[in-house]
């Protein structure tokens, strides 16, 4: 079984500054990562993923996220917070080899730029 | 890019009537679609797979009588919730999978039911 973890339900950040959504993961073969965003109302959209090659990924809007598999971790990051950046982010995972092969969702993290 | 729309985005019902939501992949084929039913401030929770041509798949504790999938045609997957209740209100989102060899997944705005 696949399963994501998200440890913050709520991040608050000044605008200007760098942040961070943690996000671990739990797959029998090799994942796929993905981060989400979601505004109010609204529904996902992509950030980023990680398939293979480079740990560090780039994404839209200047998120990057670092893979790294001795710590199952695939948190998200941006040097620098802007207010828009405020929504809920998702990050999700998919085994790469697995029949199933459907993405399982965590829990959610509510970032908060603040001005 | 890859466009998944629903359609309604919000609609507001009696109790015990039904209420059909659709799923469309506009630019690519998906041979397969998912319903995700999503609470305030709650992450995304799969309902059904849907595979066009053959019956959904349901997760466990999801009734199959109550929401019906049905997937018709490779761009279209409609989820009808019958004799909705109010707590059946939640936020609906769908998602497709591009048929096509990189098999990403595209989601679409969701649908905000509200059940009086």
């Amino acid at each position: 079984a696949q399963s994501v973890a998200q440890p913050e339900d709520q991040v608050n950040v000044a605008e200007g500054n760098p942040l961070t959504v943690k996000c671990t993961y739990s797959v029998s073969g090799n994942p796929y990562l993905f981060w989400y965003v979601q505004y109010p109302n609204r529904g996902l959209q992509f950030l980023l993923k990680y398939i293979t090659g480079d740990n560090l990924v780039k994404g839209s809007y200047g998120f990057e996220a670092e893979f790294n598999k001795s710590q199952t971790s695939f948190h998200l990051k941006k040097p620098s917070a802007l207010v828009s950046d405020s929504a809920l982010y998702f990050c999700a995972v998919r085994e790469f080899s697995g029949s199933a092969r459907q993405l399982t969702f965590g829990s959610g993290t509510q970032l908060t730029v603040l001005p | 890019g890859a466009v998944v729309s629903q359609h309604p985005s919000w609609v507001i019902c009696k109790s015990g009537t039904s209420v059909k939501i659709e799923c469309r992949s506009l630019d690519f084929q998906a041979t397969t679609m998912f319903w995700y039913r999503q609470f305030p401030k709650q992450s995304l929770m799969l309902m059904a797979t849907s595979n066009e041509g053959s019956k959904a798949t349901y997760e466990q504790g999801v009734e199959k009588d109550k929401f019906l999938i049905n997937h018709a045609s490779l761009t279209l997957s409609t989820l009808t919730v019958t004799s909705a209740h109010p707590e059946d209100s939640s936020f609906y989102i769908c998602s497709a999978r591009d048929s096509r060899g990189n098999n990403e997944q595209f989601f679409g705005p969701g649908t905000r039911l509200t059940v009086l």
